[in-house]
This record gives C-alpha cells, structure tokens and sequence, in this order.
C-alpha cells in the first residue's frame, strides 16, 4: 500500500465550478497535512495546512481533515483556469521529520 | 530576499561527471529537506538535515548520492558519477523548527540532465 494516494487525474472541471481533490493516507499516526499546488515547472507552493479534524476554510480553499478514515481533502470554489495546475497532498507522519508526498492529481480548469 | 534559494538552476552534466546542488535556506530556518522529482512523478524524500547533522536519510539511494549541511554556507547535494536515471528536478526546502506544525517552504529547485 502507498503511504499516500490521491484520486487519479486528470481532473477538468468548468470555470466557476467547485473542484474536489482526495488524498488517502497509510500513517494511522500521522499529525500534520498539507496540499501543495504545483504549476508545470514550477516549486511546490503551500496553499493550506491543516492538523485537526474537520473543515478549514482559507478564501476559495476548505481542506477537510478526517483522522479515522484516514482521508484528507481540498475543495476548490469557483475554479479559476490559474488554478489549473497539479495538486499534491502530503502527510508528515509520526517521526515529524519526513514529509511523504502523494503522487499528485492534475487539475485542468476548462473556461 | 526571504526565499529558499538554490543553485545551480539548470545543470547538465555527462555521464560518470559529479553533480553539486546547493541550497540556502530561507533565513532563520535551520532544518533542510532534499526531494527529487523525476519526469511525470511525485516528489520523493531522499534526505532531512539540521545544520551539521543528517536527522533522516532514508530516501538517499545508497551510493553516489550524499548530503551535507555545513556551520556555514548552504546544503550541499552531491550526486558523484551521475547516470542518465538522475536527471530530474531537485527541490530544496526549509523549515523553521521541525515541529509536527512547521511549514516546509520550497527552492525553485534545479533540474538535473544527465547526458
């Protein structure tokens, strides 16, 4: 099993809609969860982090935090086609020094 | 400039030459993490340092490639007698303490081709 899985992409999705993007993860102890955002060419950029169960809303951005299930997710609101990049969830586990990072999801936001 | 920096951003190398990465972290971070990227694909962990000691080098392949976070200066990545398999983008990113809520913050990275 990965130790972090996200929902294959790509993902297209229209201008204005609300895009949902997954992430799975194998560490039952693992703390601290982050989505990054990565444009083709481009360094890693954090967009949310988010360490307790439920909801944190950031402008256009919530991440969803659920530790039984093992479950991460972003939901994007009225996509942008600048959000049209490649997503990647990632897990910092229960040693707190490795950040393991899930394979990505590409997101294409259709004008 | 408060970014992480690193250098340099393009590097070609021929086969069987050494490759050197540096990284600068982003100013009082003093925990330095090293990700690869190959074509296509996730990033993957390769090594964790404070400064003058390795904390975590589980994701190092086990020869050619090492790491060094010196007193002074950046952290170095060095990759001897590099293969076509290495050419990748190299990211560099730092953190504040290292805590269970420290952010990673990434370099711009240098993209490694191996001819």
């Amino acid at each position: 099993q990965k130790e972090v899985e996200q929902n294959s992409g790509p993902l297209s999705v229209p201008e204005g809609a609300i895009a949902s993007l997954n992430c799975t993860y194998s560490d039952r102890g693992s703390q601290s969860f982050f989505w990054y955002r990565q444009y083709s060419g481009k360094s890693p950029e954090l967009i949310m982090s988010i360490y307790s169960n439920g909801d944190k809303e950031d402008g256009r951005f919530t991440a969803q935090l659920n530790k039984a299930s093992q479950y991460v997710s972003l939901l994007i609101r009225d996509s942008q086609p600048s959000d049209s990049a490649t997503y990647l969830c990632a897990v910092m586990g229960t040693s707190y020094d490795k950040v393991i990072f899930g394979p990505g999801t590409s997101l294409s936001v259709i004008p | 400039n408060a970014g992480v920096m690193q250098n340099p951003r393009h590097l070609v190398r021929r086969r069987g030459q050494e490759a050197r990465l540096r990284c600068s972290p982003m100013k009082g971070h003093s925990h330095v993490y090293w990700y690869r990227q190959l074509p296509e694909e996730g990033l993957k962990f390769m090594v964790y340092l404070q400064k003058e000691n390795i904390i975590d080098e589980s994701g190092m392949p086990k020869e050619r490639f090492s790491a060094e976070f010196p007193k002074e200066g950046p952290s170095i990545l060095r990759i001897q007698q590099v293969v076509r398999g290495d050419s990748a983008a190299y990211f560099c990113a730092s953190s504040l303490s290292g805590g269970i809520t420290d952010t990673q913050y990434f370099g711009p990275g240098t993209r490694l081709t191996v001819l």
